[in-house]
């Protein structure tokens, strides 16, 4: 099994229903974090959470929320999906206490119609 | 806040060597970071310099100079595999900030 889990791994939706990703992970980090990747812009931070009780929004939070479950999960949510959100979303885990930088998920490919 | 310049592309032949540069202007640093990202794959950890100076992985070799706000990732003995994109990310006071990456293609 995957260290970092997403699903779904690919979504369709339509413009104003609301979604749910999904990531759970199996690495025992506390640090977990959102990411979507548009083609020409990189990876930019959605929202991140350092344990349970802390969510911290990123550098492109509007139109988002999250939920930290667990240690062990983390989820979007996009209330009212618009088509400028179509993007490749990335969940990622981190202990900084050790060099290795991020481990990611295979991310959730969502297409707002 | 965090501004990171890489190339968009960059091309190479085979068997050559190639190094992708970066340049960051931050707030706060705490590492560089680079990343292997192949298309609709996630990215994959290639290297973490905190210190000036260079770190050697295999083929892999990557550059730190805090002073100068730069670091370089060369990669050696190229092959069609590394064919990817190339992500520079420096850790701040709590996260990573990923400039827009380096497509490389390698060609026979």
């Amino acid at each position: 099994d995957a260290d970092v889990t997403q699903t779904p791994r690919n979504r369709i939706t339509k413009t104003g229903k609301r979604i749910m990703l999904e990531c759970s992970q199996t690495k025992g980090h506390d640090r977990m974090y959102w990411y979507r990747q548009d083609p020409g812009l990189g990876l930019r931070l959605i929202y991140y959470s350092f344990d349970v009780k802390d969510i911290n929004k990123g550098e492109i939070s509007d139109g988002y929320s999250v939920s930290r479950q667990a240690q062990a999960k983390f989820s979007l949510s996009l209330e009212s999906a618009i088509p400028n959100q179509t993007a490749l979303y990335f969940c990622a885990t981190s202990d900084f206490d050790r060099v290795g930088g991020y481990t990611f998920g295979s991310g959730t490919r969502l297409t707002v119609v | 806040g965090q501004n990171i310049d890489q190339p968009t592309e960059m091309t190479a032949t085979e068997g050559a060597i190639v190094q992708i540069n970066c340049t960051y202007q931050t707030s706060g640093f705490n590492g560089l970071f680079w990343y292997q990202q192949h298309a609709g794959e996630a990215p994959t950890f290639l290297s973490y310099n905190v210190l000036d100076g260079l770190e050697e992985k295999g083929r892999f070799s990557s550059f730190l100079s805090r002073s100068k706000g730069y670091s370089y990732l060369l990669l050696k003995e190229l092959q069609m595999k590394d064919s990817a994109s190339y992500l520079c990310a420096v850790s701040g006071y709590s996260t990573l900030t990923f400039g827009k990456g380096t497509m490389l293609l390698v060609s026979p």
